[in-house]
């Protein structure tokens, strides 16, 4: 089944800086893919999302680019904000049929003032 | 408010006991996902239903069951409890069955094990 593994565990920037998390995942046939964010105690709420006909997408300060032949993809926070600060999920599935979505295990990400 | 209502927020329930998470899908939408996050993990995928009937299934126990009912709510059951169940176990909702439409996330409910 699909295996989404996803890097840093932490990242800690300063207010301003840009923020970059990886994700990888396995099954090739995966064609949908997309970014959650929580933030402490809250439901995880999606922020963007990218299908595989598509190698990038961008909304305001934050883009995800997908590269299908290495099977990973990246979330992109510019200008990063202290309200930025959450843990952010990728995650990955198959849109034909009732598919699981399998998530990646988290990114903490503090952004300091 | 994401408009899916889990209930309780909170529960203490002691090992070996059986307990019941309940969640209400947003108006319209027919699918339901079961998620467990234990403390500091990633998402689990448990098990998915579509209008009533299982689509999709995780890592689910087998001390653990779900349903979906007529109304669209679903239930989580899980039994013998064990210490290393006491997670924060989220309910999604989608219109579709397909997994590339967003999932609309419930507030969770913690249950704790001691």
């Amino acid at each position: 089944g699909e295996n989404v593994e996803q890097h840093p565990s932490t990242l800690s920037v300063q207010e301003g800086d840009s923020a970059v998390i990886k994700c990888t995942y396995s099954d090739s046939a995966s064609n949908y893919f997309p970014w959650y964010k929580q933030e402490l105690g809250k439901r995880p709420q999606l922020i963007i999302d990218i299908r595989s006909n598509v190698g990038e997408k961008k909304d305001q300060r934050i883009a995800v680019t997908l590269n299908k032949t290495a099977k990973h993809f990246s979330l992109h926070i510019t200008e990063t904000q202290p309200e930025d600060s959450a843990v952010y999920f990728c995650a990955a599935s198959k849109s034909t049929g009732f598919q699981k979505l399998v998530f990646g295990t988290g990114t903490r990400l503090l952004v300091s003032p | 408010d994401s408009g899916v209502t889990q209930t309780p927020k909170h529960l203490i329930t002691a090992t070996g006991q059986r307990v019941t998470l309940r969640c209400s899908p947003r108006s319209g939408d027919l699918s339901v996902y079961w998620y467990q996050q234990s403390l500091d993990q990633g998402l689990q995928f448990l098990i998915q239903y579509y209008n009533g009937e299982e689509r999709a299934k995780g890592n689910i126990l087998e001390r653990f069951s779900a349903q979906q009912f007529p109304d669209l709510h679903s239930e989580l059951n899980l039994s013998s409890l064990e210490l290393g169940d006491s997670a924060l176990y989220f309910c999604a909702s989608s219109a579709t069955g397909g997994s590339d439409t967003e999932a609309f996330f419930g507030q969770g409910t913690r249950l704790t094990v001691v």
